[in-house]
């Protein structure tokens, strides 16, 4: 069945660096566009990167800008999401979602169950 | 503070049909397709409505979105218990060059 699976979340310093990682599984990865998006404690959900499908486009939430890098490995069916100089915002619940489109613009048809990055010194 | 407005809370009564209001601007909602996603506390989020007003396979019919202009909107008619949930609005914005979800609302079936 088509499935997204995140791993690579966990308890790091500020100023330090984490990659997360999505295992996508049950469809043509290569062909669709990624999301990661997260959700910071007690608020909604706040887009953070998109990669179009053949990995060309990105694109970064203004607030991960420069610090944060989106990757794919279409040979490995995975999504990367690269954190550097972490934040104490930055904790949150990290999704990734595979794109109705393969340029990102077509609706997020399914997502991961999330991995938590708390950021802490 | 997002770019796209939604009102924090809504109610009804099971059986009660509820919109969700999502406002924008000309740079996000007056220029590109809207998508609505229903999100339950420890769950995955799901994708409700896309472009606007399509319905994914096994998303029920009592629910429907529109557009018109800057502003969206969900309808959920027939309101039941387990549509209480956070439900968001989301597009693409063409001046920050990436997606912006609105605030959520809150959805609460008395």
């Amino acid at each position: 069945q088509v499935q997204l699976v995140e791993s690579g979340g966990g308890v790091v310093q500020p100023g330090r660096s984490l990659r997360l990682s999505c295992a996508a599984s049950g469809f043509t990865f290569s062909t669709y566009g990624m999301h990661w998006v997260r959700q910071t404690p007690g608020k909604g959900l706040e887009w953070v990167a998109l990669i179009s499908y053949a990995g060309s486009d990105k694109y970064h939430a203004d607030s991960v800008k420069g610090r944060f890098t989106i990757s794919r490995d279409n040979s490995k069916n995975t999504l990367y999401l690269q954190m550097n100089s972490l934040r104490a915002e930055d904790t949150a619940v990290y999704y990734c979602a595979k794109d109705r489109s393969g340029g990102g613009i077509g609706g997020m048809d399914v997502w991961g169950l999330g991995t938590t990055v708390t950021v802490s010194s | 503070q997002s770019v796209l407005t939604q009102p924090p809370s809504a109610s009804g009564t099971p059986g009660q049909r509820v919109t969700i209001s999502c406002s924008g601007s000309s740079s996000n909602i007056g220029d590109n397709n809207v998508h609505w996603y229903q999100h339950l506390p420890g769950t995955a989020p799901k994708l409700l409505i896309y472009i606007n007003g399509q319905r994914p396979s096994g998303v029920p019919d009592r629910f429907s979105g529109s557009k018109s202009g800057t502003s969206a909107s969900l309808a959920i008619s027939g309101l039941q218990s387990e549509d209480e949930a956070e439900y968001y609005c989301a597009t693409w914005d063409d001046s920050l060059n990436g997606q912006v979800f609105g605030g959520g609302t809150k959805l609460s079936v008395l």
